[in-house]
């Protein structure tokens, strides 16, 4: 079963920034969060990972809690290229544990 | 560098029979998944391999099976087809079992 919690779907309009919200309440101290997307008909796209700090790179921000228990990825300027399902997933460090995506968020960006 | 490639993209076998499909990770990576999705079940992993073992494994019945060669490419294969086999297989890899996850286009296998 997934371990994380996010809305179904969201709508962003073009050129605002996109906020997607998860909850990963059962999070442990060794397990980092990530985010993908996908793209419809394509494989999924790593978009950034992160422990404990927030972190930045060329797609994406990720903001997560001082709890840990929750995170949000942040598209700053959001296109219409933008438009995905987005999966929050979190997975042990040392990686001898399946990955496990959920529904994820269905975003859509409103030209 | 090439990304992930998965061959071939498109498949329709009919029911009882037997596929094989193949992954070739980014050069260097050393870690191949491979998952199912489906609409109803979304997407839901298979196993991975490392260094030519498999290390993970889903919760998916015996007629599903892969290996990973020495060069990394992995395959899988599944036996006696069933129609709800019917899905995109995604193959993903990464530097090492911990490391984030490169994903290929998928096959879209149809069961008939």
């Amino acid at each position: 079963d997934a371990k994380t919690t996010q809305p179904p779907s969201m709508d962003c309009a073009e050129g605002r920034a996109a906020n997607l919200p998860c909850n990963h309440s059962t999070i442990s101290g060794n397990e980092y969060v990530y985010w993908y997307r996908q793209i419809h008909s394509q494989g999924p796209q790593y978009i950034i990972h992160g422990l404990k700090n927030n972190e930045t790179n060329e797609m994406a921000s990720l903001i997560i809690t001082e709890d840990r228990k929750s995170s949000t990825l942040i598209l700053p300027h959001a296109t219409l290229r933008d438009t995905a399902v987005y999966y929050c997933i979190h997975r042990g460090i040392l990686g001898n544990e399946k990955l496990t995506f959920g529904t994820g968020t269905r975003l859509t960006i409103i030209p | 560098k090439a990304g992930v490639t998965q061959t071939p993209r498109y498949l329709i076998k009919t029911r009882g029979q037997q596929v094989t499909l193949s992954c070739s990770p980014i050069s260097g990576h050393r870690s191949v998944s491979w998952y199912q999705q489906t609409p109803g079940q979304g997407l839901q992993f298979l196993f991975e391999y490392f260094s030519e073992t498999q290390r993970n494994k889903g919760n998916f019945p015996g007629r599903f099976s892969g290996r990973q060669f020495s060069n990394s490419r992995s395959e899988m294969n599944v036996s006696t087809l069933e129609l709800g086999d019917s899905a995109l297989y995604l193959c993903a890899s990464s530097l090492a079992i911990a490391d984030e996850q490169f994903f290929g286009p998928g096959t879209r296998l149809t069961v008939l």
